[in-house]
């Protein structure tokens, strides 16, 4: 079975610019959820998304933003970009075997702003 | 509201070495517990779990037990190799929660030959 994909695994963007982020859950699994992820602030919860509908956020601007379509894939999008965003964005799908207590995540998507 | 405390690393060990890493944590509820793995360049894996107290998770050589008595679900290894090198989250999620987890800073293992 293949696993979860994150499309592109590298950006770089400038200041003001915006960034879309894609992922491909693992078949199946109906969650999707994004995390962003910094040496300074670690792991932290962006939103997730469960049959096309935001079921849970996290605490952060409304520059982010998420959506799911009808086959599970969801994208991520960040406006007006700051020096702060770059970051490691990661996204993992649950609703498997392990039920959605078990993520399993992308490689992740590097973005890095200028 | 929920929290998970992980050991500051990194954490240096030779090849062979014994292993823990710490971890604690702070739950209103009964939680699962979690040891995600990440390698460099790569995202997070689910390396073992513990849905209740006294249970025992292992996998690849590593366990931990979910102390409920002192919340606690430290990561041991008996004898570890150049390839653990990577970094390890402690995680909860609570049963009829909202299946996010509450992760750890995570702790970086840089195994030396």
């Amino acid at each position: 079975k293949a696993g979860v994909t994150q499309t592109p695994r590298y950006l770089i963007k400038t200041r003001g610019q915006q960034v879309t982020l894609s992922c491909s859950p693992i078949s199946g699994h109906r969650s999707v959820s994004w995390y962003q992820q910094t040496p300074g602030q670690g792991l932290q919860f962006l939103f997730e998304y469960f049959s096309e509908t935001q079921r849970n956020k996290g605490n952060f601007p409304g520059r982010f933003s998420g959506r799911q379509f009808s086959n599970s894939r969801s994208e991520m999008n960040v406006s007006t970009l700051e020096l702060g965003d770059s970051a490691l964005y990661l996204c993992a799908s649950a609703g498997g075997t392990g039920g959605y207590y078990e993520q399993y995540f992308g490689p992740g998507t590097r973005l890095t702003v200028t | 509201g929920n929290s998970v405390t992980q050991m500051e690393g990194p954490v240096t060990l030779s090849e062979e070495a014994f292993l823990t890493i710490n971890c604690t944590y702070t739950a209103t509820g009964y939680p699962s517990l979690f040891w995600y793995v990440q390698y460099p360049g790569e995202g997070l894996q689910l390396l073992l779990k513990a849905t209740k107290a006294d249970d025992k998770g292992s996998n690849k050589g590593f366990e931990a037990t979910y102390r409920k008595e002192t919340t606690s679900f430290h990561l041991e290894k008996g004898s570890v190799q150049v390839s653990d090198s990577a970094v390890y989250f402690c995680a909860l999620t609570l049963s009829g929660g909202s299946y996010i987890p509450t992760f750890g800073r995570g702790t970086s293992l840089i195994v030396h030959p």
